[in-house]
């Protein structure tokens, strides 16, 4: 069975960093490439970063540009997210999410809330 | 950016009435939309792939439709289970972008 459990999430102050990680089971990690989605409590879905593969290739959303890094270990099965420079509008549960040509699996998600 | 725009945001419907959900693409993207249901509390599930592919273990009474620019997904029986909300997505070039979302709720 594919699994998908991302840990970590915290209250952190604004400016603050975090790390958020996502542990993959029942597949191949590294034959797919790995996204991480957002959602604001009450609010829509919010791509965030994708990571290809071979971590050759990574994207970012405009607004987290500079501040994020998405990065994987194929060796441990796990996809992180480093987060830096929080702000409170980056206060969501955030989604690891698995992708083939347009086919996704999801995560349960991790809370990161950004307040003082 | 792609913008992708859903619709409507909101409706009311009955048990067994047909629903249709529309996305329309600000530019070509083929046939790279995704559709997802989320309920209250949970982590969406992916229904649609490819603007039209049912996902392993999707109800069939779930299909997808369109390429290009316009895209839809219909629910051909609305059962209880199928009260969520559905976002669209495209995936035909990064930042992948979501719709706004189609809340779906008992007339």
């Amino acid at each position: 069975e594919v699994q998908l459990v991302e840990s970590g999430g915290a209250v952190v102050q604004p400016g603050g960093s975090l790390r958020i990680s996502c542990a993959a089971s029942g597949f191949s990690f590294k034959d797919y490439a790995m996204h991480w989605v957002r959602q604001a409590p009450g609010k829509g879905l919010e791509w965030v970063s994708l990571i290809s593969r071979d971590s050759s290739i990574t994207y970012y959303k405009d607004s987290v540009k500079g501040r994020f890094t998405i990065s994987r270990d194929n060796s441990k099965d796990s996809l992180y997210l480093q987060m830096n420079s929080l702000r409170t509008e980056d206060t969501a549960f955030y989604y690891c999410l698995r992708e083939y040509y347009g086919q996704y699996h999801w995560g349960q998600g991790t809370l990161v809330t950004v307040s003082s | 950016d792609i913008q992708v725009t859903q619709y409507p945001s909101s409706l009311s419907a009955s048990l067994g009435d047909r629903v249709t959900i529309t996305c329309r693409a600000s530019q070509n993207i083929n046939d790279n939309v995704a559709w997802f249901q989320q309920k209250p509390g949970k982590a969406p599930k992916s229904l649609i792939s490819a603007a039209s592919s049912l996902q392993s273990g999707v109800p069939s009474r779930f299909s997808g439709s369109g390429s290009g620019t316009d895209f839809t997904l219909t629910i051909s029986s609305l059962q209880p289970e199928d009260f969520a909300t559905y976002y669209c997505q495209q995936y035909n070039r990064p930042p992948l972008t979501f719709g706004g979302g189609t809340k779906v709720e008992i007339k």
